[in-house]
């Protein structure tokens, strides 16, 4: 089974600090995701990316940025933590197959 | 405008009851539909996956059907136990590489004793 795992399931940070949320998986997959979770809307895609260096930009990418240096390893990074970016926080891995699709179990981040 | 809607929003059923929930589309072109299950403060985990011939499919108590004409898709299930309380997420997607999931609201269910 593809396992990809995130760093911290429960995460208290500053505001101003800069945080970095780690995301690994070990099948290979091309593509890695990076999605927030807040009740009443759902998942949104903030940053995707489908090759080492290689990045997009989902649906809200500000006040975030991604690093992929590895295939392996997906990095959501905060640059200065705002109150508002307090939510659940998902990665994703995928490759070539439909049913390649999986999630982490989430970080919880909270910002005071 | 693609989206996903899920109903109800939420659901209270007793331990051993059947439920059912809905999910409606109007993501074109159609790939495929998922059916997910987050247990709180956790990630969704794959339930089922339809692509646009198949219109049911089962996962022990879980099975979900799709109505491609309709743009329609149902989750039953069945016999329900305390540990199916959770979320469920309906997405949809026009392809295969998660680069244009398309995510429903969810529907919480509460399995009570």
């Amino acid at each position: 089974d593809v396992k990809v795992t995130q760093s911290s399931r429960y995460l208290v940070k500053r505001t101003g600090e800069k945080v970095f949320l780690e995301c690994v998986q070990d099948m290979d997959h091309e593509n890695m995701f990076w999605y927030r979770q807040d009740p009443g809307l759902g998942l949104r895609l903030i940053y995707f990316s489908y090759d080492v260096k290689m990045k997009e930009k989902g649906d809200i990418p500000e006040g975030y940025s991604v690093s992929r240096e590895k295939k392996e390893r997906f990095s959501l990074i905060l640059e200065s933590a705002s109150t508002n970016q307090t939510s659940m926080y998902l990665c994703a891995s995928a490759g070539t197959s439909v049913y390649g699709y999986t999630f982490g179990s989430g970080t919880r981040l909270t910002v005071v | 405008k693609n989206q996903v809607e899920q109903s109800p929003q939420s659901l209270i059923i007793l331990e051993g009851k059947n439920c059912t929930l809905q999910c409606n589309y109007t993501v074109s072109p159609f790939s495929n539909l998922r059916w997910y299950k987050q247990d709180t403060g956790r990630g969704p985990v794959s339930l089922t996956i339809m692509t646009f011939s198949e219109n049911t499919k089962s996962n022990g108590r879980y099975t979900a059907t799709l109505d491609a004409d309709t743009k329609q898709s149902s989750l039953h299930i069945t016999a329900s136990q305390l540990s199916d309380s959770a979320s469920y997420i309906c997405v949809v997607t026009n392809d295969n590489y998660g680069q244009n999931f398309v995510f429903g609201p969810g529907t919480r269910l509460s399995v009570l004793p």
